[in-house]
């Protein structure tokens, strides 16, 4: 079965550093990826997806994410967060019988 | 924009208590989804739904039950709530394998 492995359950950061969520898939096929968040007491929203085409993505609020097909990764990058990025970041990938696949989350706590 | 609604956002009931979560879109999207989010477990799909009264079980079915009578509303039915469900529920709908979320609502079964 298709999964989706993010690697840090729990990431905490001093405002302004550079951060990098990884993702790794496990689905071969051609896949559509996502990285969603969810801010405290806010609902799940889309940040950013890549379905095609350049594999750097460029999303809301200044962050990134790079689709390496032969690493299975979609790792979510910004080059430096504030206060307001803590959150919980998802990534998702659509399988094979086009079902969203989500990986466990990572909890990003950004110190002011 | 799109917008999901859920008809609660916190909810607390008994043990065995039957409990309706609904779930409204409002942009004709025919696919809609109930999802339990759970610390450290990410979200996993209880049921979705591809068009008005089809259903299909998703990762975790058990002890749920979903209604689509309409496009824009999609019921999940716990029937006898149980403690082990206590839980965030997530509603979606989708269009083009985008999923558009709802505030969720914030089950404990007492």
């Amino acid at each position: 079965a298709q999964s989706v492995s993010q690697h840090n359950h729990h990431v905490i950061l001093s405002e302004a550093a550079s951060l990098e969520l990884g993702c790794n898939y496990s689905y071969g096929g051609t896949v559509n990826l996502f990285w969603y968040v969810q801010y405290p007491g806010q609902h799940l929203q889309l940040l950013l997806k890549y379905f095609s085409g350049d594999p750097l993505v460029k999303g809301i609020k200044g962050f990134e994410a790079e689709f390496i097909k032969s690493k299975f990764s979609f790792n979510l990058r910004k080059p430096s967060v504030q206060w307001s990025d803590t959150a919980e970041y998802f990534c998702a990938v659509v399988d094979s019988n086009y079902q969203l696949i989500w990986g466990a989350g990572t909890k990003l706590i950004i110190k002011p | 924009d799109v917008k999901v609604t859920q008809s609660s956002r916190y909810l607390v009931k008994r043990t065995g208590e039957k409990v309706f979560l609904e779930c409204v879109q409002d942009m004709d999207h025919e696919n809609m989804f109930w999802y339990r989010q759970d610390p450290g477990l990410g979200l996993r799909l209880i049921y979705f739904s591809y068009d008005v009264k089809m259903k299909e079980k998703g990762d975790i079915p058990e002890g749920y039950s979903v209604s689509r009578e309409k496009k824009e509303r999609f019921s999940l039915i716990l029937e006898s709530a149980s403690t082990n469900q206590t839980s965030m529920y997530l509603c979606a709908s989708s269009f083009s394998n985008e999923q558009f979320f709802g505030p969720g609502t914030r089950l404990t079964v007492l």
